[in-house]
């Protein structure tokens, strides 16, 4: 597997409570990638980042903030957690761009009551 | 937003038989089209992925069709095994610029359940 962990892997939280989720890799890869996995949906990236302090936003963006101060860590922010926004979380890497493989960490599931 | 359609939402075969998964997408700006396979409780991996200067690449049990005209590609899994009971999802290039530098969309996927 590729070096990347998702902390916290489980995650049940309050309507309105901010939630940081973090993802960390050893692979020095330059692009980072927050996905959210949702039944009939798929994977719909929410924000991604081709570099340090490079950020731009996905699809699904709204309500998720992004901040990369190192290469090796990636965090997603809900800044007030709402029902919508329970889903199975998936940061992905990829060492280049356009037909490089994207590898995936493990996923975290959170739970907004 | 492009859209990248899958079908079937989910599919049962027996041991042995062909699983068959198609994609259809709107326009990219690059062609590489690549299927992740995901088992329960883990992250999704490549699986197989194919850039359309051929029609067909196959490794293993594991083949990719493109047809770039009807802009469709799909996936068949020979020999099914239960060990390749899982989701599946197709992918493709999220942009129509020419500096996109990857963002994949990915189809709804297909749950793959093959008996014994």
């Amino acid at each position: 597997d590729a070096g990347i962990t998702q902390s916290p892997r489980h995650k049940v939280t309050e309507t309105g409570t901010p939630v940081t989720l973090r993802c960390h890799q050893t692979e020095n890869h330059r692009y980072m990638y927050w996905y959210r996995q949702d039944p009939g949906h798929g994977l719909r990236l929410i924000h991604y980042s081709y570099g340090v302090k490079d950020t731009d936003k996905g699809e699904v963006s709204d309500g998720y903030s992004v901040s990369r101060s190192k290469t090796e860590d990636f965090l997603l922010t809900l800044e007030s957690a709402t029902s919508s926004q329970t889903s199975v979380y998936f940061c992905a890497i990829s060492e280049g761009q356009g037909i490089d493989t994207q590898y995936f960490g493990p996923g975290t599931r959170l739970t907004v009551l | 937003q492009q859209q990248v359609k899958q079908s079937p939402q989910s599919l049962i075969v027996q041991k042995g038989g062909i699983s068959i998964i198609n994609c259809a997408y709107e326009n990219t700006a690059f062609d590489y089209f690549p299927w992740y396979q995901q088992f329960p409780g883990k992250g999704p991996a490549l699986l197989i992925a194919i850039r359309p200067d051929v029609s067909e690449k196959k490794e293993g049990r594991f083949t990719i069709s493109f047809n770039k005209s009807a802009k469709q590609f799909s996936l068949h899994i020979m020999d099914s095994q239960p060990g390749d009971s899982a989701t599946y999802f197709c992918a493709a290039p999220a942009t129509m610029t020419t500096d996109s530098w990857g963002k994949l969309q990915f189809g709804a996927g297909t749950q793959v359940v093959v008996t014994p």
